[in-house]
């Protein structure tokens, strides 16, 4: 009930291209869902976050898509650059007292130039 | 704005001894968190603290301590290292409201040899 599931553990893209990285969840008392980036050598850095009242929020170069029916959610990198070569991972809390960041297993993204 | 400060780096203890890791939080963040990072478990949630009190707790031995102080400063202990905690530390400070999610320190480098 715990386990938040990420896909794939490792993407290559060309400069340019979109990443796009995949996570799934069981506990449908998550209602708090980050993406987090890390370098070697770094803590996880918030890039952005979604709540389950919408389906869509960007910033930047960045997307998440939420699908609450399905329990998926995803990160859509746009315009892929090799600065963005970094460790992605996903993550789900529940509001509340009881909040802690369940995390994805995470993907290793390398960006070629 | 200072970012969360873990002290110290790194750190080599040998199987046996106990460790003492210290974590200072963003100024005005009264919550803190400790995850586990390794490379076949990922990160793993050790414990919460929220105003002196552990608000929340991971599934680790008890062996894994921790403690926070009036100032929101917090510290773990671990005591009679296995070869298995080594790892990397991590300590993340949110915001009383926990809007603006979760901020991690670059994390403490633990070696048990």
């Amino acid at each position: 009930q715990q386990q938040v599931k990420q896909s794939p553990q490792s993407l290559i893209v060309q400069k340019g291209g979109i990443s796009i990285i995949n996570c799934a969840y069981e506990n449908t008392a998550f209602d708090y869902f980050p993406w987090y980036q890390q370098f070697p050598g770094k803590g996880p850095a918030l890039l952005i976050a979604i709540r389950p009242d919408v389906s869509e929020k960007k910033e930047g170069r960045f997307t998440i898509s939420f699908n609450k029916s399905a329990k998926q959610f995803s990160l859509h990198i746009m315009d892929s650059q090799p600065g963005d070569s970094a460790t992605y991972f996903c993550a789900a809390s529940r509001s509340g007292s009881a909040r802690q960041l369940t995390f994805g297993s995470g993907t290793q993204l390398t960006v070629l130039p | 704005k200072a970012g969360v400060t873990q002290t110290p780096r790194y750190l080599i203890k040998t199987r046996g001894q106990q460790v003492t890791l210290s974590c200072s939080p963003i100024s005005g963040h009264r919550s803190v968190s400790w995850y586990q990072q390794t490379p076949g478990q990922g990160l793993q949630f050790l414990f919460e603290y929220f105003s002196e009190t552990q608000r929340n707790k991971g599934n680790f031995p008890g062996r894994f301590s921790g403690r926070q102080f009036s100032n929101s400063r917090s510290e773990m202990n671990v005591s009679t290292l296995e070869l298995g905690d080594s790892a990397l530390y991590l300590c993340a400070s949110s915001s009383p409201d926990g809007l603006s999610g979760y901020t991690f320190g670059s994390g403490t480098r633990l070696t048990v040899v």
